[in-house]
């Protein structure tokens, strides 16, 4: 079964750093597209950032220089490195498989984790 | 950047209603386009794909039409387990969504 899930979500206080992971099951993130999409509390889907097969890296705007993307192939797992934190970083983050060739779906997704940036 | 805007932001609806909502690109996107059921508290769950084609397992009360800058998401009649808020996406953009109401 395909399957993602993340972790590493917490309460945070501004300025701080936290790592979310997301691990695959089911596929090999190294050899796929995978983004992170943010959704802020009440609000819509925000795309993040994503890291390509062949290892190039994309952010949006809102967290470029603060956010680093990454993976580890022998876990099969994903990563999110986020600095500097600002309260409107607070979202649910989700990990997700993007297709590729114009089809750019997301599936699948995790469930998400919970980053809240607060003093 | 392609902008992506649907309508409505909210829709009230009864048991076996038929719905539709729409989605429309600022420019030519061709039939790049999904479509995502988000519950609360859940992540959202691909419907469509490539503007019209129907992901494995969907029922098939959910349909999507369109190319070009024009999109429909239809839901032939609205079922109890349809209450959600729906996302159109073209590569990295969403919409801003469209929440399905009970009315």
């Amino acid at each position: 079964e395909v399957q993602l899930v993340e972790s590493g979500g917490g309460l945070i206080q501004p300025g701080g750093s936290l790592r979310l992971s997301c691990a695959a099951s089911g596929f090999t993130v190294s050899s796929n597209y995978m983004s992170w999409v943010r959704q802020a509390p009440g609000k819509g889907l925000e795309w993040v950032s994503v890291i390509y097969s062949g290892g190039s890296t994309y952010y949006a705007d809102s967290v470029k220089g603060r956010f680093t993307i990454s993976r580890d192939n022998s876990k099969n797992t994903l990563y999110l490195q986020m600095n500097s934190l600002r309260a409107e970083d607070t979202a649910v983050y989700y990990c997700a498989r993007e297709g590729v060739d114009g089809d750019y779906r997301f599936d699948p997704w995790g469930q998400g984790t919970l980053v809240t940036v607060s003093s | 950047d392609i902008q992506m805007t649907q309508s409505p932001s909210t829709l009230s609806a009864s048991v076996g209603d038929r719905v539709t909502i729409t989605c429309r690109a600022s420019q030519s996107i061709s039939s790049w386009l999904a479509w995502y059921q988000q519950k609360p508290g859940k992540a959202p769950k691909l419907l469509i794909y490539k503007a019209s084609s129907l992901e494995s397992g969907v029922p098939s009360r959910f349909s999507g039409s369109g190319s070009g800058t024009e999109f429909t998401l239809t839901i032939s009649s609205l079922q109890p387990d349809d209450f959600a808020t729906y996302y159109c996406q073209q590569w990295r953009t969403f919409g801003q969504g469209t929440k399905v109401e009970i009315k």
